[in-house]
């Protein structure tokens, strides 16, 4: 069965410090991976997805992540946390082609100090 | 940015009795979702509604739980008969498409259920 899993339940890290939130998911076909992220009172915001091409994945708010298939990987980064990054980041694969569910993991919840 | 919004942010609700959560989806989608989130545990997909039908379903949405489309604006879950472990954060989402491919899905902030 499709899983995810995000090890670190929650992070810390200084302002202006570089980040990295790792994911690593278990599927037997080509992946559809997703990060979100809930910043306190708000929904879940998608910051970047993967379906095909290109490893190394482009999102919104500075943030990239890196599909590598050998290690299961699909890890978020960011050059530079700013404080308002602070939030809980989901991690999700989609858990077939024509479905409509997403499988998430448990989250990383993300503490910037100034 | 359009968002899909869900009343009530909080409810605190006795066991056994019925609980209704409401969304209000993005006006030109198509697609709707409810997902739970309990505490410390994973966001859980429940059931997936297009056409006014349910798509998909996973194994916990069991008898107890509906959904409706009631007008052209609210997609709403009902919980028939609220059991503790029901106590969770519900999330709505909405979508122009189906499936998860190429396909980019909206979430609400959540509806947060205490069942006492």
């Amino acid at each position: 069965a499709q899983s995810v899993t995000q090890p670190d339940i929650h992070i810390t890290v200084s302002e202006g410090a570089s980040l990295e939130l790792r994911c690593n998911y278990s599927y037997g076909a080509t992946p559809y991976l997703f990060w979100y992220v809930q910043s306190p009172g708000q929904g879940l915001q998608l910051l970047l997805k993967y379906f095909s091409g290109d490893t190394l994945v482009q999102g919104i708010k500075g943030f990239e992540a890196e599909f590598k298939r050998s290690q299961s990987s699909f890890n978020l980064r960011k050059p530079s946390v700013h404080w308002s990054d602070a939030a809980e980041y989901f991690c999700a694969v989609g858990a077939a082609y024509n479905t409509d569910k997403l499988i998430f993991g448990t989250g990383t919840r993300l503490q910037v100090f100034p | 940015e359009p968002e899909v919004t869900q009343t009530p942010s909080h409810q605190v609700t006795q066991m056994g009795q019925e609980v209704i959560l409401r969304c209000v989806p993005i006006s030109n989608h198509l697609y709707f979702y409810w997902y739970r989130q309990i505490l410390g545990q994973k966001v859980e997909f429940l059931v997936s509604f297009y056409n006014n039908e349910i798509s998909e379903k996973s194994e916990i949405f069991d008898d107890q739980f509906s959904v409706e489309r009631p007008d052209g604006s609210n997609f709403t879950l009902k919980i028939r008969s609220t059991k503790l472990e029901d106590s969770a954060m519900y999330f709505c989402a909405s979508s122009k498409l189906a499936g998860v491919t190429g396909n980019t899905i909206y979430f609400g902030e959540g509806s947060w259920l205490t069942v006492v």
